[in-house]
């Protein structure tokens, strides 16, 4: 079945610096990608997503792009702030009768970023 | 409503007692979702409800889990016979069903068995 694989963490990085969260995925057709970000104390909010080969996700600074011939979404910033620490969800929409039914999750990877 | 409202946010419950989850989701969104979160650990599936079709309960751990949805609004997820190892957080979701469109979650409710 399709699944979602993301790095574990925790990932700890210094203001300002290049943040990569790989995620790779296995499906039988053509999903949906999105990330997710959970806030200390906070519940999920969609961070990012893309709906087709190559299109690219953006939102806050963060970006993802749908490689079908890697099956990946790799989430990426150039610059991380302190404010971007959170848990992070990488997920698949599951295609069962064509609609965007129960996602598929990743494990989540939390980041911390150090002033 | 604007977001999704999850009542209670926060619930401690002796083991063995019954307790209610209530979730609002957004007006319109036909899909809702319940998951359940444990600490530190990623999102577990329990129920998904589509429209007036028969909901997909393959998530729920056990018996004592039910959800009922009343057409496209407000969903309860009941626990019975609460065990320690139901503490968690309780998130609720709901999204329009349709593909491409992601979810819009609640805040959850924490459960906290004692």
């Amino acid at each position: 079945g399709d699944s979602v694989t993301q790095m574990e963490g925790p990932v700890t990085l210094s203001e300002e610096a290049c943040l990569t969260i790989n995620c790779t995925y296995t499906a039988t057709g053509y999903p949906s990608l999105f990330w997710y970000v959970q806030y200390p104390g906070e519940g999920l909010q969609l961070l990012l997503k893309a709906t087709k080969a190559d299109d690219k996700g953006s939102n806050k600074g963060f970006e993802a792009t749908y490689r079908k011939e890697t099956t990946s979404f790799h989430l990426e910033k150039g610059s991380v702030q302190v404010s971007d620490s959170a848990v992070y969800f990488c997920a698949l929409s599951d295609l069962e009768a064509g609609n965007n039914r129960k996602l598929i999750w990743g494990l989540g990877t939390s980041l911390a970023v150090n002033p | 409503g604007a977001g999704v409202s999850q009542s209670p946010s926060n619930k401690v419950t002796e083991k063995g007692k019954d307790v209610e989850l209530r979730c609002d989701p957004i007006s319109g969104h036909t899909a809702l979702y319940w998951y359940r979160q444990r600490l530190g650990q990623g999102l577990e599936f329990l129920i998904y409800f589509q429209g007036n079709s028969a909901p997909d309960k393959s998530g729920l751990p056990s018996d004592r889990f039910s959800a009922e949805r009343t057409g496209e609004s407000v969903s309860t997820l009941t626990i019975q016979r609460t065990q320690q190892e139901d503490s968690a957080v309780y998130l609720c979701a709901s999204s329009l069903g349709t593909r491409g469109h992601g979810y819009t979650f609640g805040s959850g409710t924490r459960l906290t068995v004692v």
